[in-house]
């Protein structure tokens, strides 16, 4: 199994929908959870940490099942600058992050 | 907002060259990252970096890589003689604390001829 599994996509859809991303992972040590957003043949940045509690900002909300060891992001009222790739990222509490293979979303007019 | 710094933007090399890629990480950061991302793949870890030694290092990083803080403010790696398959885009990052955020640079793209 791989330390992160992202589907690929690329997900299209139309401005102004809901769409949500899920990413597994098979490190039960894992500690810290986040989505970075990658443009084309940029570095990626930070867009949100995940909480246990899950955590909302603006448009995009994260959640985090422990116990699935899954996190998943929600976009609503997508724009189309949201288009981009969608990384995966958990630390295990050592001193490197894993990254997912990323998830293309594509916002359409 | 301080940012982690990279240079060059693009580096290109024949192979069996040696290139060091350079990193500014952010001034308070203490613990440094490299990663790479070779053309439409995952962003792969490298190596992390603290309190002047390798914390922990990935398969790929291999006696061909090294790194080095020279001097308190620049982070590089050095890459012995390249390989076609080391034409990638490297990552530096740097972060406060080992379990938070990575802020990334805007990094080195390496094409090896």
């Amino acid at each position: 199994r791989k330390e992160v599994e992202q589907d690929p996509g690329p997900f299209n859809v139309p401005e102004g929908a809901t769409v949500a991303f899920n990413c597994t992972y098979s490190n039960s040590a894992s500690q810290s959870f986040f989505w970075y957003r990658q443009d084309c043949r940029k570095e990626p940045k930070l867009l949100m940490s995940v909480y246990s509690s899950g955590n909302e900002d603006g448009r995009f909300t994260a959640q985090l099942n422990r116990a699935s060891q899954y996190i998943s992001l929600l976009i609503r009222d997508s724009k189309l600058s949201d288009s981009a790739t969608y990384l995966c990222v958990v630390n295990t509490g050592t001193y490197k992050y894993i990254f997912g293979t990323g998830t293309r979303l594509k916002v359409l007019a | 907002e301080p940012e982690v710094t990279q240079t060059p933007s693009h580096q290109v090399t024949q192979m069996g060259q040696e290139v060091i890629l350079r990193c500014v990480p952010i001034s308070n950061h203490l613990y440094f990252y490299w990663y790479r991302q070779i053309l439409g793949q995952k962003v792969e870890f490298l190596v992390s970096f603290y309190n002047n030694e390798i914390s922990e290092k990935s398969e790929i990083f291999d006696d061909q890589f090294s790194v080095e803080r020279p001097d308190g403010s620049n982070f590089t790696l050095k890459i012995r003689s390249t390989k076609l398959e080391d034409s990638a885009m490297y990552f530096c990052a740097s972060s406060g604390l080992a379990a938070l955020k990575g802020d990334f640079g805007p990094g080195t793209r390496l094409t090896v001829l």
